[in-house]
């Protein structure tokens, strides 16, 4: 199986601008969760879908936002860019249901820089 | 909602010694905690995870203990090697309820040859 993809790994934006990563799960899996890591935070969460509907959101404010498609594929979308929305943004993915329903796979991440 | 605290934040050590790293929770409903390695430039990845019905878990050099009572877990590498080299971070969930793990903040571990 693939695992978790996303794209682009790198990305450099300016501030005010906007910017949408994609992530593809691994397949069969209906869960993406995104994260935020920056040095010293840990990973943050920001959001998770299921079934194209969010299911779970962390403390971000409203530029940060999300959407899932029917096949799972989940964008992340953060407008009006801020110095301090530099960071490691990671999905990861899980089946969403049943026995193994919690074990989230990472992708490699879009590291972004906001200039 | 749940938080979860992890230490060290740096933990250095000579290969060949074991290493621990400690995490406590809040959320007595968390049933399920994993552990993620993520070594430099690289994604997280799974090593090994821990459910509440048990309180230890082995595989090879690494080791998980869970005392739901004191709501603490911990990681414990035997034997380090210097590719043990990385990040570490400890997470908690409660697998019925919320979908999404909270994690800690993460331990550097450094092996030195």
């Amino acid at each position: 199986k693939a695992g978790v993809t996303q794209t682009p790994r790198y990305l450099i934006k300016t501030r005010g601008q906007q910017v949408t990563l994609s992530c593809s799960p691994i397949s069969g899996h209906r869960s993406v969760s995104w994260y935020q890591q920056t040095p010293g935070q840990g990973l943050q969460f920001l959001f998770e879908y299921f079934s194209e509907t969010q299911r779970n959101k962390g403390n971000f404010p409203g530029r940060f936002s999300g959407r899932q498609f029917s096949n799972s594929r989940s964008e992340m979308n953060v407008s009006t860019l801020e110095l301090g929305d530099s960071a490691l943004y990671l999905c990861a993915s899980s089946l969403g249901t049943g026995e193994a329903k919690n074990i989230q796979y990472f992708g490699a991440g879009t590291r972004l820089s906001v200039l | 909602g749940e938080n979860v605290e992890q230490h060290p934040s740096t933990l250095s050590v000579q290969e060949g010694d074991s290493a621990v790293i400690k995490c406590t929770y809040s959320d007595s409903a968390s049933n399920y905690f994993p552990w993620y390695k993520q070594e430099l430039g690289k994604r997280p990845q799974l090593i090994i995870d821990i459910r509440s019905n048990v309180g230890e878990k082995k595989d090879q050099r690494i080791a998980v203990t869970l005392n739901k009572t004191a709501k603490h877990f911990s990681l414990h590498i035997t034997e380090t090697q210097p590719e043990d080299s990385a990040v570490y971070f400890c997470a908690a969930m409660d697998s019925g309820g919320s979908y999404i793990p909270t994690f800690g903040r993460g331990t550097s571990l450094i092996v030195h040859p």
